[in-house]
């Protein structure tokens, strides 16, 4: 089955403590991407991949990493997480881009930071 | 600056009757728009999306959207609401010039009454 996982679902951590939230899609695309979600502020990106090694910021990057090692995978790490940071996290891939091919979505990661 | 502006945050339909969420977006040039529909729970699905061609675009489950240049509008339309269409629905643009890049709408939740 073609999906787009995330690992883990929920987890509550404490402030400082560094963390990584795996994502992972199985149809061989080249775009993924982040985004944070927010009451009342839509979701909103914080760094996507063109490719293999192709990584770049998106509207909201401040307190995150990523990498992108190998095609199917696309970790986000939050090596010092602090409050503001609590949201659900979600992850999506494509076969290129935005426009032209349609974005997957993973289930989302619902992440607090105390 | 390209941004989306939903203009209800809430709307409730009675089952049967029309749907209309509103969407503005300002933007220097011709965007690509898009409609996200996100069920509870549930990642993210793509609706229906604009990329400068026909200006009335259909989508999936009897949703469509026309894109009007001249009010900057993209407002999400559906003939006859059904139960299954409560959810909360993303009017999206991506950037011109930028293929990896979305910025979201602050969403418009639809609740749909018997």
């Amino acid at each position: 089955e073609a999906q787009v996982t995330q690992n883990p679902r929920y987890l509550i951590t404490v402030t400082g403590k560094k963390l990584t939230v795996t994502c992972s899609q199985n149809m061989n695309h080249e775009y993924m991407s982040w985004y944070r979600q927010d009451p009342g502020l839509g979701l909103r990106q914080i760094y996507y991949s063109m490719n293999v090694e192709v990584t770049d910021k998106g509207d909201v990057p401040e307190g995150y990493k990523v990498s992108r090692k190998e095609k199917r995978n696309f970790p986000l790490i939050l090596e010092s997480p602090s409050p503001n940071q609590t949201s659900l996290y979600f992850c999506a891939s494509s076969l290129s881009g935005v426009l032209h091919y349609t974005q997957y979505f993973g289930p989302g990661t619902r992440l607090t930071v105390l | 600056a390209q941004s989306v502006t939903q203009l209800d945050s809430h709307v409730s339909v009675s089952e049967g009757t029309p749907v209309l969420l509103r969407c503005n977006y300002s933007s220097s040039y011709s965007p690509s728009l898009f409609w996200y529909v996100q069920h509870p729970n549930k990642g993210l699905q793509l609706l229906l999306k604009y990329t400068s061609a026909a200006t009335l675009v259909k989508g999936i489950n009897g949703f469509e959207a026309e894109f009007k240049k001249s009010e900057t509008s993209f407002h999400l339309t559906k003939p006859s609401a059904h139960m299954s269409d409560a959810a909360e629905y993303f009017c999206v643009v991506s950037p011109s010039g930028s293929s990896y890049k979305l910025i979201f709408g602050s969403g418009t939740r639809l609740l749909v009454r018997p």
